[in-house]
């Protein structure tokens, strides 16, 4: 049982816009901020965003992501054939004293 | 361009040991933290088994993550290692390694190794 709560999947039509959440508490979410990664079957995952919505150099800007209290959630626009991925959020837990993941989120373009 | 050149497959019997290898490319090993985390088929999510300060070598591993794992360093060879001992069925997955800039985030992946623990 993952700390950080996900939805097993989302699916959208290509150009539609997805978002999908990220779960946590107090101890997580609520006091630091939630990174967001790409996971591709065969490849190296890939950081999407991290310390308050900053994008690494590279990832478009069609990636965004909204934190309220303790959930936060990754948008992606313009959807692409592409963005076809497993995404993960993460963030370090004060209680664990450690970085924490969440379940996993399926994203289908259809 | 920088990467995290990850060394092949390996296949182990309960009991055994493995060590695993993250060369980093294009940048200098000490110059960021290490982290290590792995994914277990068919589990939910990624575990992040900890980090090592590249410049002191001190580790630092998360909970449940104590005693069997080591990291280790090789500056000379630009190389951060896993060593994983007394090998259990449950830890079949695969090993990632990856940059930490931050504590809370990595910013570079190497692109895993898998470890199959079977008899």
């Amino acid at each position: 049982q993952s700390v950080l709560t996900q939805p097993p999947s989302v699916s959208g039509t290509p150009g539609q816009r997805v978002i999908m959440s990220c779960s946590g508490s107090s101890s997580n979410i609520g006091s630091n901020t939630v990174n967001w990664y790409q996971f591709l079957p065969g490849t190296a995952p890939k950081l999407l965003i991290y310390s308050d919505n900053q994008r690494p150099s590279g990832v478009p800007d069609r990636f965004s992501e909204s934190k309220s209290g303790t959930s936060a959630s990754l948008a992606i626009s313009g959807l692409q054939s592409e963005d076809e991925a497993d995404y993960y959020c993460a963030v370090w837990d004060d209680s664990l004293n450690g970085l924490v993941f969440g379940g996993g989120t399926k994203l289908t373009v259809l | 361009q920088e990467q995290l050149v990850q060394s092949g497959s390996e296949l182990k019997r309960p009991g055994a040991s493995v060590k695993v290898s993250c060369k980093t490319s294009g940048y200098t090993l000490t110059r960021y933290a290490m982290n290590w985390v792995r994914q277990a088929p068919g589990q939910q999510g990624p575990e992040w088994i900890g980090w090592i300060n590249t410049n002191s070598g001190k580790p630092t591993y998360a909970q449940g993550f104590t005693g069997r794992f080591v990291f280790s360093l090789d500056t000379s060879l630009s190389t951060a290692f896993l060593q994983i001992s007394s090998l259990k069925a449950e830890d079949t997955a695969v090993y990632y390694c990856a940059r930490g800039p931050s504590y809370y985030y990595m910013d570079l992946w190497g692109s895993g190794t898998t470890v199959t623990v079977s008899s």
